[in-house]
């Protein structure tokens, strides 16, 4: 069965202090690792695709990458304006076009 | 606005009833998938209709169904409603071409009392 996994389930950073969000998964073929940011009541907003070991992609303050077994994001100086739920997803072969979620990491930076 | 509409944002109904959720896919988008956001359980996987069809269907109860209509809506029926039904149901769509994963709407938050 195919597994995501987040941690940590919540992260506490003050303001410009440098952090990683860990998503590891245990998939049968995977077709695509995406992350998403979701505020509270809203829904998922998407941020990047990743589809390869080795790959790299940056947005502002958020890098994302990949390996065999996990992705990382990675936000570099952080803002109030980060603070959010961060979502791991993963698309497999025999999923389709199905999206299979972790549990997310809630990111809070303080001011 | 990520293009993709539900409605309505909130629901408050008594346990036993039965409700309909819509979702309005972003323009051009043939398919569309149905989740459940619960606190405990995070995003689960309710089921995928594309272009009319029903895809792939994930854990959903027997006491919830979905159609697509040929306008490409859709529509999640909810009946003999229990207090643990009681989450955020999120409608999300996209294309054989996109490859950012999908676009969710803002979901319908139920209530269930």
């Amino acid at each position: 069965e195919d597994q995501v996994t987040q941690s940590p389930e919540a992260l506490r950073l003050q303001e410009g202090e440098s952090s990683s969000l860990n998503c590891s998964y245990t998939v049968s073929g995977l077709r695509g690792l995406f992350w998403y940011r979701q505020d509270p009541g809203k829904g998922p907003e998407f941020l990047f695709t990743l589809y390869s070991a080795g790959e790299e992609k940056e947005k502002e303050r958020l890098k994302a990458t990949l390996t065999k077994k996990e992705s990382f994001l990675h936000i570099t100086a952080p803002k109030p304006e980060d603070s959010a739920t961060y979502l791991c997803a993963v698309r497999t072969i025999q999923g389709a076009q199905k999206l299979v979620f972790g549990q997310g990491t809630r990111l809070t930076i303080n001011p | 606005d990520s293009g993709v509409t539900q409605t309505p944002k909130h629901l408050i109904t008594a346990t036993g009833q039965r409700v309909t959720l819509r979702c309005s896919p972003r323009s051009g988008d043939l398919s569309v998938y149905w989740y459940q956001q619960s606190l405990d359980q995070g995003l689960q996987f309710l089921i995928q209709y594309y272009n009319g069809e029903e895809r792939a269907k994930g854990n959903i109860l027997e006491r919830f169904s979905a159609q697509q209509f040929p306008d490409l809506h859709s529509e999640l029926n909810l009946s003999s409603l229990e207090l643990g039904d009681s989450a955020l149901y999120f409608c999300a769509s996209s294309n054989s071409r996109d490859p950012y994963g999908y676009t969710f709407g803002s979901g319908t938050r139920l209530t269930v009392v």
